[in-house]
């Protein structure tokens, strides 16, 4: 079975300070990784994906993930924060025979000015 | 951009009460997804329905659940005895194609059980 877990339930960085929540999953086969977002109130948005291709995979709004097999990471970082980024975001897996999505129970990241 | 859409975005109902989730998923997407998300827990998958039947469907998804596509265009989750651990937010999502192929959330319906 697949499953995600997500280090920290709340990260607060500075406004322009790097940003990284992690993430590591664990599959008994090849996996497709996501990320996704959820702003105040709204659904949840596709931040990035990786399928298999390029491990390091660049998203929406300056993220990006590198898929790191050894370590069975996915981890999400952003070189610099803005406001906007505060928001919850979820890691999630998927394999190719099923098509649920399995999340993890999300990093609520806080922006401080 | 299109998106996906849910009817009411909170529902308070009786335990014991029938509700029904709308749903009205991008236009042209063939997959349609339940997922719900109790208060400080995981967002969980219910269902999943293609071609107009089940194609994988969770244990929580019970006989008490179920879910149809009554027209071309909306997505229905029905609970038909709600209890109060059917308190969460519930989403809706829909792909163009199965497997790994991004899927689009709605903004879910809250529903709490009294």
């Amino acid at each position: 079975a697949q499953s995600v877990t997500q280090l920290g339930s709340h990260v607060s960085v500075s406004e322009g300070a790097l940003v990284l929540l992690r993430c590591n999953y664990s599959s008994s086969v090849p996996p497709y990784l996501f990320w996704y977002v959820q702003y105040p109130n709204q659904g949840l948005q596709l931040l990035l994906k990786y399928t298999s291709a390029a491990t390091l995979v660049k998203g929406i709004n300056g993220f990006e993930a590198e898929f790191k097999k050894s370590e069975t990471s996915f981890h999400l970082t952003k070189p610099s924060a803005h406001m906007s980024d505060a928001a919850e975001y979820f890691c999630a897996v998927s394999v190719s025979r099923d098509d649920k999505i399995i999340f993890g129970k999300g990093t609520r990241l806080h922006i401080l000015p | 951009e299109p998106e996906v859409t849910q009817t009411p975005s909170h529902q308070v109902t009786q335990m014991g009460q029938e509700v029904i989730l709308r749903c009205v998923p991008i236009s042209n997407h063939l997959y349609f997804y339940w997922y719900r998300q109790i208060l400080g827990q995981k967002v969980e998958f219910l269902v999943s329905f293609y071609n107009n039947e089940i194609s994988e469907k969770s244990e929580i998804f019970d006989d008490q659940f179920s879910v149809e596509r009554p027209d071309g265009s909306n997505f229905t989750l029905k609970i038909r005895s709600t209890k109060l651990e059917d308190s969460a937010m519930y989403f809706c999502a829909s792909s163009s194609q199965g497997g790994w192929e991004t899927q689009y959330f709605g903004p879910g319906t809250r529903l709490l059980v009294l």
